[in-house]
């Protein structure tokens, strides 16, 4: 089946220490999207990628980075710059280089947990 | 800029009773709207999304949505709750003429369905 697969679903991470958060598409979408989710406060634009090897920062870039070297992965480092990354993380995909008509599909999550 | 409102952090409906879920908009020119919902500790799922046409959108599970062009909203309807729709509700908007913008996510509302 097709889908997008986020692993691992659960992540701790250390004081000081960077993290990277697995996003693995099989849709054969072109646009990939991360988005930040903290209770009351809705998504979160981090990063998205439109096209392999571009990417633009979204409205909470600052303590991330990504790379898009193949169409179907879109990994986020969350490095240690960000200063409260406990928070649950979702990926989303599209098969146009925006919503379109299709809206987006999104990946079941990763749950990040500073200790 | 795109944004949207949803103005209750929860409704409680009683099972068997018809629900609302609000939602307000504000783009430029025409939008892309979409409604989502997530259960817990899992992604996002489409429910319905609204380009252009009828103003009354039929979507998933027995949802619908009503387009007010003229008070910028996209409200979330069922007329029959069940238990079983207990869950947290996104509204989400794009303007039809942004480019390749990503969407724009209200904070969430969530639902609680009470048998």
């Amino acid at each position: 089946d097709g889908g997008i697969t986020q692993s691992p679903k659960y992540l701790f991470r250390k004081e000081g220490q960077n993290v990277t958060l697995s996003c693995e598409q099989n849709l054969n979408h072109d646009a990939m999207y991360w988005y930040r989710q903290d209770p009351g406060q809705g998504l979160r634009l981090i990063y998205y990628s439109q096209i392999v090897n571009d990417f633009q920062k979204g409205d909470i870039a600052e303590g991330y980075s990504v790379s898009r070297e193949k169409k179907e992965s879109f990994p986020l480092t969350v490095t240690s710059a960000q200063k409260n990354p406990t928070a649950f993380y979702l990926c989303a995909s599209t098969p146009l280089p925006g919503p379109g008509d299709y809206g987006y599909t999104f990946g079941s999550g990763t749950r990040l947990t500073v200790v | 800029a795109q944004s949207v409102a949803q103005p209750e952090d929860q409704v409680n409906v009683a099972e068997g009773n018809p629900l609302t879920v609000k939602c307000t908009y504000s783009v430029s020119g025409n939008p892309y709207l979409f409604w989502y919902v997530q259960y817990p500790n899992r992604g996002l799922q489409f429910l319905l999304k609204y380009i252009t046409g009828d103003n009354l959108v039929k979507g998933s599970y027995g949802f619908e949505a009503e387009f007010n062009k003229s008070q910028t909203s996209f409200h979330l309807k069922k007329p029959s709750a069940l238990v079983s729709d207990s869950a947290l509700y996104f509204c989400a908007v794009r303007a039809l003429n942004s480019g390749n913008t990503p969407l724009v996510f209200g904070k969430g509302t969530r639902l609680s369905v009470i048998a």
